[in-house]
């Protein structure tokens, strides 16, 4: 019963070297999410998926891009990384149900230097 | 713009010691209120939804309750394994908000033996 997983847990980048944050969900959910959540500002969102071949923008877009090619993965790319982005990485998607829980990966430790 | 406070910060307690964790927000219209629990290092877990006004959840020792302006979640009686941060979230209503939410800082509750 694996629910969100995110890989990688940990990463060290330099600025300007780019990379991606994959985001699996097994439950077969419409909507997926990618958040940062940093010390004294709570969990921001990033951008957002209401379906396959869908994404938009959330709260703090800027220096990310996403994809959703298949409905169980959600990309988030950092194209130039700044340490700015420093952050911990969230990835959650929806479910449909009356209570519209949110299940959350255990996040990825993102360090830019 | 749709704004999430809570309050306190930070709350320490002796196990046994009942308390409460508090959530104001301001948001043009409530579709539904969210409490979750993160543990170090790892994602939010879902707790409760509330939609309306005087809606209270329970489960085991943890009741949450709903106005106008603020939700409550009381702690009662609460244990070493309830230490955790809490997080409150609003989702806005509308046929745009796509289930996306809003977050507070948190309350970081600790339970000593």
């Amino acid at each position: 019963n694996a629910g969100v997983t995110q890989t990688p847990k940990f990463r060290v980048l330099k600025t300007g070297q780019s990379m991606t944050l994959l985001c699996a969900q097994d439950m077969n959910h419409e909507y997926m999410y990618w958040y940062r959540q940093d010390p004294g500002m709570g969990l921001r969102l990033i951008h957002y998926s209401v379906g396959e071949g869908t994404t938009a923008k959330g709260e703090v877009p800027d220096g990310y891009n996403v994809s959703r090619l298949k409905k169980q993965n959600f990309l988030l790319g950092l194209e130039s990384a700044a340490p700015s982005q420093t952050s911990v990485y969230f990835c959650a998607s929806r479910s449909a149900g009356p209570e519209e829980k949110l299940f959350f990966g255990s996040g990825t430790q993102l360090s830019v230097l | 713009e749709d704004q999430v406070t809570q309050s306190p910060e930070a709350l320490r307690l002796q196990e046994g010691e009942s308390s409460s964790l508090n959530c104001s927000y301001t948001v043009s219209g409530l579709r539904g209120l969210f409490w979750y629990r993160q543990d170090p290092g790892k994602g939010p877990e879902f707790l409760f939804t509330l939609y309306s006004a005087g809606e209270e959840k329970e489960k085991e020792r943890l009741k949450a309750t709903l106005t106008k302006k603020e939700s409550f979640l009381h702690i009662t009686a609460p244990k070493p394994e309830d230490s955790a941060t809490y997080l409150c979230a609003v989702q806005v209503a509308g046929g745009t908000s796509y289930g996306k939410l809003t977050f507070g800082q948190g309350t970081i509750l600790t339970v000593h033996p």
